[in-house]
């Protein structure tokens, strides 16, 4: 059973600041892996898409990575604003046709 | 171009009580997802259609649970009876193809319904 682990779940930091939020799974074997980013009170909108082929996805101020021999994605947020507060989820697929696991989210506050 | 519509956006009811959700996907989207997200987890599929043949509900609590997404468009998710740790939002989505094609199975989401069960 393919387990998603987000680490840590709450992260605060000044405006300004990069960072990195990291997402593991212990079935290295996936079709692709997505991140998402939640505020409060809505629902999720997907932010980077990395197939499994793929080495990492770039998308103006944020860089996804992923290695599935180690099992592990990164999510890397150049330049902080507070804009970007939100929890932030990523989800892996595990075929072609199947169903998508989520991490329980990182929560991020980037303060002013 | 219009986003995923789901209602109630927040229902309060009593254990034991029914209720139901209602979601309108993106025009055209084939696949339909219901999750459900307790506070502080991440979103856990509940079933998900392929125009209105079931593809997964593996995950489904039938004996309470039932959603149903006629002539392939509109849905409607039920409880019935509700118990104390239904209390959850559930979230709608929907996709062009349900097969990870070219990022085509990108979901979009609707806001949710926070439902709250006393």
């Amino acid at each position: 059973k393919q387990e998603v682990t987000q680490i840590p779940a709450a992260l605060s930091v000044p405006e300004g600041e990069n960072l990195v939020l990291n997402c593991s799974f212990t079935d290295s074997a996936i079709y692709n892996l997505q991140w998402f980013r939640q505020d409060p009170g809505k629902g999720l909108t997907s932010l980077l898409l990395i197939q499994s082929s793929q080495r990492e996805q770039t998308s103006g101020r944020l860089n996804a990575s992923l290695d599935k021999s180690s099992g592990r994605s990164t999510l890397y947020i150049a330049a902080s604003q507070p804009g970007d507060s939100a929890t932030y989820l990523c989800a892996v697929r595990h075929t072609n046709a199947g169903k998508s696991t989520f991490g329980d989210g990182t929560t991020l506050t980037v303060k002013p | 171009e219009a986003g995923v519509a789901q209602s109630p956006r927040y229902k309060i009811i009593e254990k034991r009580q029914s209720v139901a959700f209602w979601c309108n996907p993106i025009s055209g989207h084939a696949t339909l997802y219901w999750y459900q997200q307790i506070l502080g987890q991440g979103p856990k599929l509940l079933i998900q259609f392929q125009n209105n043949g079931v593809v997964d509900d593996s995950q489904l609590p039938k004996d309470r649970f039932s959603a149903e997404r006629l002539k392939g468009v509109d849905s409607t998710l039920k409880i019935q009876p509700a118990k104390l740790e239904d209390s959850a939002v559930y979230l709608c989505a929907s996709s062009a193809v349900w097969r990870a094609v070219s990022g085509k199975d990108t979901q979009y989401f609707g806001p949710g319904t926070r439902l709250t069960v006393l």
